[in-house]
């Protein structure tokens, strides 16, 4: 199962660009990394997902380097209602399926 | 868009008594999912349901557990003696799976339902 390792918080004032980075050195050639977005009570919301270079929708953006031993989000100009729980999964149990969470990087933007 | 649904959105019981907790997956999905998370915690694993039968479970999924399909729009999880440590918020999750690449889908998340076990 390849681990995950990113911040646990991070602090950011609306209107800022946000890049939270996590690395995931033994990811294995078949796994995608995904993001998922989670506000308190509700469920994890999938934000974006990618297998290499850099990916882009309508929230948020993706960076992978060639390695893809590390991934980076990037909120641009964020809003004090982007303040949430962002996880950063790319680990699958045996059977391919469940997402296997870590503890998350919990994002406070402020005014 | 579409969205997986879950009743109730709050359950309270007392310690010994089963809950069963409702789930309306995505139509068109085939993977289903309970997890859980507990106040304060990460989101945790608890089993997976395909073609009609369980395909994995973790650990905490235990005897006192049971998912069923019982028509082909409710995905169900069933607590028979519910304890004080599954209070926690219960996630319903479905999924369409492509065939090329683990995690190439998306897991599409319900709102959840509270637990509290007096």
């Amino acid at each position: 199962l390849a681990k995950t390792t990113q911040p646990i918080s991070m602090d950011s004032y609306e209107g800022q660009e946000v890049n939270i980075t996590c690395s995931h050195n033994n990811i294995a050639t078949n796994d995608y990394i995904t993001w998922y977005q989670q506000f308190p009570s509700q469920g994890p919301r999938f934000i974006i997902q990618g297998y290499k270079t850099k990916v882009t929708n309508e929230v948020a953006s993706l960076f992978i380097p060639a390695d893809r031993k590390s991934s980076t989000l990037s909120l641009p100009r964020v809003s004090l209602s982007d303040t949430a729980v962002y996880y950063c999964l790319v680990a699958f149990n045996q059977a391919g399926t469940a997402l296997i969470f870590g503890k998350g990087t919990t994002l406070s933007v402020s005014s | 868009e579409p969205e997986v649904t879950q009743t109730p959105s709050h359950q309270v019981t007392q310690m010994g008594q089963e809950v069963i907790l409702r789930c309306v997956p995505i139509s068109n999905h085939l993977y289903f999912y309970w997890y859980r998370q507990i106040l304060g915690q990460k989101v945790e694993f608890l089993v997976s349901f395909y073609n009609n039968e369980i395909s994995e479970k973790s650990e905490i999924f235990d005897d006192q557990f049971s998912v069923e399909r019982p028509d082909g729009s409710n995905f169900t999880l069933k607590i028979r003696s519910t304890k004080l440590e599954d209070s926690a918020m219960y996630f319903c999750a479905s999924l369409s799976l492509e065939t090329s690449g683990r995690g190439k889908d998306t897991q599409y998340f319900g709102p959840g339902t509270r637990l509290t076990v007096l």
